[in-house]
């Protein structure tokens, strides 16, 4: 398993704002993820996190509204962007090891935009 | 495009009792499903992962069984406590997604003293 740690833990923020969250993990690893959990929501996947190239957004995610870097193998950023009401959610790093596909998740970030 | 769906959305049990939980995906060309644990406003636990090519999994006095060809799921627990109350998740990874889960709504399971 992989210990996984995320900064904030939560956060108030004002709307139009940015905030970047920080996913740490113990050891390498070399597939890491952002989800996104709104309220009374399941998680959706926001983005794969790709080490020394652009994200890999899905559907409804955008580069400038989601920036994400990953400068090495146990460590990535997300940031949420001119932010809205509508941001606020639980953000959640994970990380995948390929042989056994078996993922784990941060602690997550619980973001709340006034 | 794959759904996950999970039934029921609650449930309470009495302390001791045996239940089951159902996850089911409408893509069966899945490369494994993973149940996970939910605690209120934190992260997620991963309790069990199913490679596609396998029937169950066991760990302690969960059990989960997969049947890829109907695309069904069930998590078994047995003897519930209280402590097991919490949001389990189901969530599938499709051949060729890179690993990307698509997750269920969750189940909430309420266990009483």
């Amino acid at each position: 398993s992989a210990v996984i740690s995320q900064k904030p833990s939560r956060d108030i923020c004002q709307r139009g704002t940015s905030l970047t969250i920080q996913c740490q993990v113990d050891s390498q690893v070399t597939m890491m993820f952002w989800y996104r959990q709104q309220p009374g929501q399941s998680l959706t996947l926001i983005a794969t996190a790709n080490q020394g190239s652009e994200a890999t957004y899905e559907s409804g995610f955008v580069i400038d509204k989601f920036p994400i870097s990953r400068p090495n193998l146990t460590f990535s950023t997300l940031t949420v962007s001119n932010m809205s009401p509508e941001d606020s959610s639980i953000y959640l790093c994970s990380v995948c090891y390929s042989l056994s596909g078996e993922q784990y998740f941060g602690p997550g970030t619980r973001l709340t935009v006034t | 495009k794959q759904e996950v769906t999970q039934i029921p959305a609650a449930l309470s049990v009495p302390e001791g009792e045996n239940l089951v939980l159902n996850c089911s995906f409408t893509d069966s060309a899945i490369y494994n499903l993973q149940w996970f644990r939910q605690d209120p406003g934190k992260g997620l636990t991963s309790l069990l992962l199913i490679q596609s090519s396998q029937r169950e999994q066991t760990s302690g006095r969960l059990n989960a069984s997969l049947d890829k060809s109907s695309g069904r799921s069930t998590l078994y627990i047995a003897a519930s406590q209280p402590g097991d109350s919490a949001t389990y998740l189901c969530a599938v990874s499709g051949e060729g997604s890179n690993y990307k889960l698509t997750f269920g709504k969750g189940t909430l399971l309420t266990v009483n003293p």
